[in-house]
């Protein structure tokens, strides 16, 4: 069974600049997540999606950050305009449902990326 | 405000040695604790999932146990592969799924 899939793996780019990420979640999971996770810090969640539509995005920083998952498979991450606080690897989880059975999460390899 | 707290910071360990990682939680109703390892450049991987205090969770080296505060993992006679960041997260009762992470432990295993 392939595992979740991100891409790119790491991107640096100037402050004010725009980024995006990209994430495939495993085939048949109907939750997604995106977490951020500054270095020495455990993932805080951005946003969950339940097929395409939005579950939680109440840590999400809505005056730069946004997110979609069309047609509930894959999804994509921005960031416009990036600060140099938003240094950080972005992660991208999936697990089967959202509920408290098979909700166990599936994570990608994570896209680092680097503010300057 | 749910909160999970991990310690010690960093871990270092002589293989054979064991030793016990901890995981306090303040959440409310919690639905389930669960226990991730993270290497170097890669996302966490799941390890366990305990819901109610009392209950135990094995897997080769590793023992998670739950109690109504905390949860620990216990590490018996570790080698170096098992060098990794250990990461507690929770599910309060509030949420369908969110889970809520503490900082990791950093165990290092020396030969």
């Amino acid at each position: 069974e392939a595992g979740v899939a991100q891409s790119p793996r790491y991107k640096i780019i100037e402050k004010r600049q725009s980024v995006a990420f990209w994430c495939n979640p495993i085939s048949g999971h109907a939750t997604l997540y995106w977490y951020q996770q500054i270095l020495g810090q455990g993932p805080k969640l951005l946003i969950q999606f339940q097929n395409n539509g939005v579950v939680d995005d109440s840590q999400l920083p809505k005056d730069r950050f946004s997110a979609e998952r069309l047609k509930g498979v894959d999804s994509t991450l921005k960031i416009q305009p990036a600060k140099l606080e938003d240094s950080a690897v972005y992660l991208c989880a999936s697990s089967k449902t959202g509920t408290d059975v098979d909700n166990e999460q599936f994570f990608g390899p994570g896209t680092r990326l680097t503010v300057l | 405000e749910d909160q999970v707290t991990q310690s010690p910071e960093a871990l270092r360990l002589q293989e054979g040695e064991s030793s016990s990682l901890n995981c306090s939680y303040t959440v409310s109703g919690l639905r389930g604790l669960f226990w991730y390892r993270q290497d170097p450049g890669k996302g966490p991987e799941f390890l366990f999932t305990l819901y109610s205090a009392g209950e135990e969770k094995e897997k080769e080296r590793l023992k998670a146990t739950l109690t109504k505060k905390e949860s620990f993992l216990h590490i018996t006679a570790p080698k170096p592969e098992d060098s990794a960041t250990y990461l507690c997260a929770a599910r309060p009762g509030s949420s369908a799924s969110k889970i809520i992470f503490g900082s990791g432990t950093r165990l290092s295993i020396r030969p």
